[in-house]
């Protein structure tokens, strides 16, 4: 049984730097089979799509966050992370860890539980 | 970018009703889309993939359908387990986008 878990702050300081890391058990990111996500969730509002990394580094980012955002992956320790630089409080909210397949259209399978990480002096 | 537009926002229903929640596309996705139900405080469930394959242990009530741009979420026989947000997300192209979700809510 896959399992991913998001881990790091949970409150982060205006202009600072969010830090997450998303540990996968059960599974490899090392697969080529599969592509690694964060997805968020500000409090009362809907999901949106933050980034995406392949296990050999090849990333994906929302626009709206191109400048500010870093997906990682550490093969070694099967693990991903983001780093979302120049926070501030409309970047609270739930994030969340997923994975999708790369060669179907399945979309997102499996999902963290989520860590949720408040914005605030 | 593929816009996901999500109606209705919200929807009032009773145990037993049907209701059908709709997902357009901006531009043809074929049928590269998901189902999701998300619960306050929990990670969303994948309830349908490739706009109407069902994810298995999900209840046959659940049913998804279209392809192209319109595409539609139904629940068969409203349960009080199924009062939830509901998300599409589309997979064709990056960025990956969602809808703006369908809150469930009981009459």
């Amino acid at each position: 049984q896959l399992l991913l878990q998001e881990s790091g702050p949970g409150l982060v300081k205006p202009s600072e730097t969010l830090s997450l890391t998303c540990t996968v058990s059960g599974g490899s990111v090392n697969s080529g089979l599969y592509y690694w996500d964060w997805i968020r969730q500000p409090p009362g509002k809907g999901l949106s799509w933050v980034g995406t990394i392949y296990y050999s580094g090849s990333t994906y980012y929302n626009p709206s966050l191109k400048r500010r955002v870093t997906i990682s992956v550490d093969t070694s320790k099967n693990r991903f992370s983001l780093q979302l630089t120049s926070v501030t409080a409309a970047d609270t909210g739930l994030y969340f860890c997923a994975r999708h397949p790369r060669y179907s259209n399945s979309g997102f399978d499996y999902w963290g539980q989520g860590a949720l990480v408040t914005v605030s002096a | 970018d593929i816009q996901m537009t999500q109606s209705p926002s919200s929807l009032s229903g009773s145990v037993g009703d049907r209701v059908t929640i709709t997902c357009r596309a901006s531009h043809g996705i074929k049928n590269d889309l998901g189902w999701y139900q998300q619960k306050p405080g929990k990670a969303p469930k994948r309830l349908i993939y490739a706009a109407s394959s069902l994810q298995t242990g999900v209840p046959s009530r659940f049913s998804g359908s279209g392809s192209g741009t319109e595409f539609t979420l139904t629940i068969t026989g409203l349960q009080p387990e199924d009062f939830a947000a509901y998300y599409c997300v589309q997979h064709n192209s990056y960025p990956l986008t969602f809808g703006g979700g369908t809150k469930v809510e009981m009459k």
